[in-house]
């Protein structure tokens, strides 16, 4: 079964508006949480990586104060996409890393399809 | 900087067995993970390697050389739902220390042909 959920699945907003999108880990405490942005038919690009407690630590080029993240929990982190444009739109991914079956390791949620009209 | 290679796309037949290459260069190296990604979807862990060798799990298997900068994903007796995207995953500690991130590869995009 799932080990990562992410809410909402799929989301189309006005442009101007806010949106987030949560992250929980269901059956492991996450250490960290990471998230990612995925183009049509590109790889996952890591926007930033939060461990619980902390600021996130945003890769080169991504707006910090654009995409705001908060690790509230060690099984919770919430991506806020302030003011979204349409070129925001995009999948979102999150990841959680922890031990899991003795194994430690990173798995992916579902994802989120954010549309920004 | 990180670098991370492996082959854009692969076609293989039913019941056969491919094998994926990934090469990687990065300082700090702490483990490299395979996943498998159908058309939009995310991605699902496959394997995980830290150490040198083989790592079995049934159909699939992972290898890792840590001086080479080199892993392979084996996929065996494959089947039509093998059809997918692979990705390489490389984690490393950060720039500043303290945190970890992983980094993907581009992705080998598998066609199983009857």
């Amino acid at each position: 079964g799932a080990v990562v959920s992410q809410h909402p699945s799929r989301v189309i907003c006005k442009s101007g508006t806010s949106v987030k999108i949560e992250c929980r880990s269901l059956d492991f405490q996450a250490t960290t949480m990471f998230w990612y942005r995925q183009f049509p038919k590109k790889s996952l690009m890591l926007m930033a990586t939060s461990n619980e407690g902390s600021k996130a630590t945003y890769e080169q080029g991504v707006e910090k104060d654009k995409f705001l993240i908060n690790h509230a929990s060690l099984t919770l982190s919430t991506l806020t996409v302030t003011s979204a444009h349409p070129e925001d739109s995009s999948f979102y991914i999150c990841s959680a890393r922890g031990e899991l079956r003795n194994t430690d390791t990173q798995y992916f949620g579902p994802g989120t399809r954010l549309t920004v009209l | 900087g990180q670098n991370i290679d492996q082959p854009t796309e692969m076609t293989a037949t039913e019941g056969a067995i491919v094998q994926i290459n990934c090469t990687y260069q990065t300082s700090g190296f702490n483990g490299l993970f395979w996943y498998q990604q159908h058309a939009g979807e995310a991605p699902t862990f496959l394997s995980y390697n830290v150490l040198d060798g083989l790592e079995e799990k049934g159909r699939f298997s992972s290898f890792l050389s840590r001086s080479k900068g080199y892993s392979y994903l084996l996929l065996k007796e494959l089947q039509m739902k093998d059809s997918a995207s692979y990705l390489c995953a490389v984690r490393s500690w950060g720039n500043s220390g303290g945190y970890q991130k992983v980094t993907f590869g581009t992705g080998t995009k598998l066609q199983v042909i009857p």
